[in-house]
């Protein structure tokens, strides 16, 4: 893998349900991975920034788990509100810090049907 | 905290002329600011990186002279599109360095949608 990817691009789900989806990164010159929750006309917002593998973050109903070694991150949304509908992006940071040198995903788009 | 506010959130100019967008930290202080470009259906691609008091540093194949950074404060970096032309309309977008748990990330401003006649 050369650039981070996502999955789905796109899923719907209904109100109550729990969902999960991908992202892949290369695994080398890996420092860290962020998630990013980006609703319409608003500002991305930062949801989680994870380094070690085997970490696992929460908020709320939505936690994410990070595997360095095969290169991938999961993001659960448990019990999906319509307040939840929104792009889900992940980047990968390459530079030696948290916050630099950051690659984005083409993100996942999350609509959650009442 | 770690509100990252944006101005304008949409300018419409015409070629040739020159287009400057804020980015401010509202709440914090950010030494390292961000800005990205959102071509349609793609990803936020880095354009450059600003060090407050220094030289943004640019991506490769993003023209400086094209695209002038500035960073003179602890709250505000700003990108002014000089002589633009209709391909520079675009989603462009800013972020701040902040602090999320024990560790960096970036924070985002709500981002402007330039067009260019």
């Amino acid at each position: 893998i050369l650039n981070v990817e996502q999955s789905p691009q796109s899923l719907h789900v209904q109100e109550g349900d729990s969902t999960n989806f991908t992202c892949s990164f290369p695994s080398s010159n890996f420092y860290a991975l962020h998630w990013y929750r980006w609703e319409t006309a608003k500002s991305p917002e930062a949801l989680f920034v994870m380094t070690l593998n085997g970490d696992e973050k929460k908020k709320g109903r939505i936690s994410a788990t990070l595997n360095t070694k095969e290169g991938y991150s999961y993001l659960y949304i448990k019990g999906s509100q319509p307040e939840d509908s929104a792009t889900y992006l992940c980047a990968r940071s390459k530079g030696g810090t948290s916050y630099d040198k950051v690659i984005f995903g083409p993100g996942t788009s999350l609509s959650v049907i009442p | 905290g770690a509100v990252v506010s944006q101005h304008p959130s949409r300018v419409i100019c015409k070629s040739g002329t020159s287009v400057k967008i804020e980015c401010r930290s509202l709440d914090f202080q950010a030494t390292t600011m961000f800005w990205y470009r959102q071509f349609p259906k793609k990803s936020l691609m880095l354009m450059a990186t600003s060090n407050e008091g220094s030289k943004a540093t640019y991506e490769q194949g993003v023209e400086k002279d094209k695209f002038l950074i500035n960073h003179a404060s602890l709250t505000l970096s700003t990108l002014t599109v000089t002589s633009a032309h209709p391909e520079d309309s675009s989603f462009y977008i800013c972020s701040a360095r902040g602090t999320l748990g024990a560790l960096d990330t970036q924070y985002f401003g709500p981002g402007t949608r330039l067009t260019v006649l």
